[in-house]
């Protein structure tokens, strides 16, 4: 069974510029987060969809951050413009349902200089 | 929220040795797991284990719900055991259910 693929593995932008990431979840997965890694910390969520609709996106800075999740399969988290402060790993992780057991992918690695 | 805390942040032993990491937490969970972060940032699943004693080969976790408390045992360590091991929680309190992850165990295994 194919993992969660995300791309690009890695990004270099400078600030100001916008930058978007692209999710493949487990097949059948209905629901699918992502997370925001920095460096030295755990991951923390940033939204999370149950299909297409959205759960939680507390923790998204919606000011310069958008997350779609269209026809409830692909994902793609935007970043507009970017800041010093986004440099980090975004992780999309999906489950079967709602409270299973999350899967992740290999994660992009931002850098904005 | 809930807060999570693993101990020790660090850990060096030799090949071959055992060891205990710890996941405290706050509140009743629905949901814990145990991840290995390899050098190149894949989190790798190890245990789904919101209670009870699972085993994996040279792995096993033990959650105590009632105490709000998780151990990931490792035996036998090899070189490849080597990175950052998270626990992740997700509170009982219903609706959303993002992992909320610990700060890790940092492990390095010498040969």
């Amino acid at each position: 069974e194919a993992g969660v693929a995300q791309s690009p593995r890695y990004k270099i932008i400078e600030k100001r510029q916008s930058v978007a990431f692209w999710c493949n979840p487990i097949s059948g997965h209905a629901t699918l987060y992502w997370y925001q890694q920095i460096l030295g910390q755990g991951p923390k969520l940033l939204i999370q969809f149950q299909n297409n609709g959205v759960v939680d996106d507390s923790q998204l800075p919606k000011d310069r951050f958008s997350a779609e999740r269209l026809k409830g399969v692909d994902s793609t988290l935007k970043i507009q413009p970017a800041k010093l402060e986004d440099s980090a790993v975004y992780l999309c992780a999906s489950s079967f349902d709602l409270s299973y057991e999350q899967y992740f992918g290999p994660g992009t690695r931002l850098t904005v200089t | 929220g809930i807060q999570v805390e693993q101990s020790p942040p660090d850990l060096i032993l030799q090949e071959g040795a055992n060891s205990t990491l710890r996941c405290n937490f706050s509140d009743s969970v629905n949901n814990l797991q145990w991840f290995h972060q390899n050098p190149w940032g894949q989190l790798i699943n190890l245990f789904y284990i919101p209670s009870g004693t699972k085993q994996n080969g040279r792995l096993s976790a033990t959650t105590v719900a009632t105490e709000r408390y998780s151990l990931l045992y490792i035996s036998s360590s090899q070189t490849t055991d080597s990175g950052v091991y998270f626990c992740a929680v997700l509170n009982s309190g219903g609706g959303a259910d993002g992992l909320t992850f610990g700060k890790g165990t940092h492990l390095i295994i010498q040969p």
